[in-house]
């Protein structure tokens, strides 16, 4: 079955500091990953995806991410962070064999950047 | 990418009514999905609208509760019936464009609550 863990609910940081926000997966077939950001009374902002290629994929507002496939993850990363990165984060998957087209959520995670 | 938008963007309904939510993008895209984010969890996929063709509905989603049209290729709705309190969620809509390579983009979102 496909999944998508975050294990982590909220990630606390100091603005300037390097973040990580982890995320693992599980699929039959080979993984399309994807991040998405989500602020307070908004939809889902997409960050960043990796469908083949370079295992390190960089996005908007200056996150990557990447992809490992021996350990199954796929970890969001920026080097210093902003405060107003503070918000939620979710990863998704598809899996490819699949030919629904579906993502499959993680639960999210929190991400607070204090001052 | 595409520019979404939903109507409305959030509603406070009462029990036992149905509520239309209408999702437009601006651009002919051959894919549109419909996903559901309870409070404080994450995004399940409710169905998925194709033009030309009856949606495809996900495990535990049927269509008299949520009748999906899908017009043409810009537009789709996605309705709610005989709500109840637990049907209070965020429905978002998403797309995936030819051009897209795989990425699917959100709408902003529906808020509702139903008491």
């Amino acid at each position: 079955a496909q999944s998508v863990a975050q294990p982590e609910d909220q990630v606390n940081v100091a603005e300037g500091n390097p973040l990580t926000v982890k995320c693992t997966y599980s699929v039959s077939g080979n993984p399309y990953l994807f991040w998405y950001v989500q602020y307070p009374n908004r939809g889902l902002q997409f960050l960043l995806k990796y469908i083949t290629g370079d295992n390190l994929v960089k996005g908007s507002y200056g996150f990557e991410a990447e992809f490992n496939k021996s350990q199954t993850s796929f970890h969001l990363k920026k080097p210093s962070a902003l405060v107003s990165d503070s918000a939620l984060y979710f990863c998704a998957v598809r899996d490819t064999m699949d030919s629904s087209y579906k993502l499959i959520f993680g639960s999210g995670t929190r991400l607070l950047v204090r001052p | 990418s595409a520019v979404i938008s939903q109507k409305p963007s959030r509603d406070i309904c009462q029990r036992g009514t149905s509520l239309t939510i209408q999702c437009q993008v601006d651009s002919q895209v051959t894919m549109m999905f419909w996903y559901r984010q309870q409070p404080g969890q994450s995004l399940t996929l409710i169905a998925t609208a194709n033009q030309g063709s009856e949606a495809t509905y996900e495990s535990g989603f049927v269509i008299d509760k949520f009748p999906i049209s899908r017009p043409n290729l810009t537009f789709s709705t996605l309705t709610v019936s005989n709500m109840s309190p637990e049907d209070s969620s965020i429905y978002l809509c998403s797309v995936m464009t030819s051009g897209s390579r795989e990425t699917q983009y959100f709408g902003p979102g529906t808020r509702l609550l139903v008491l």
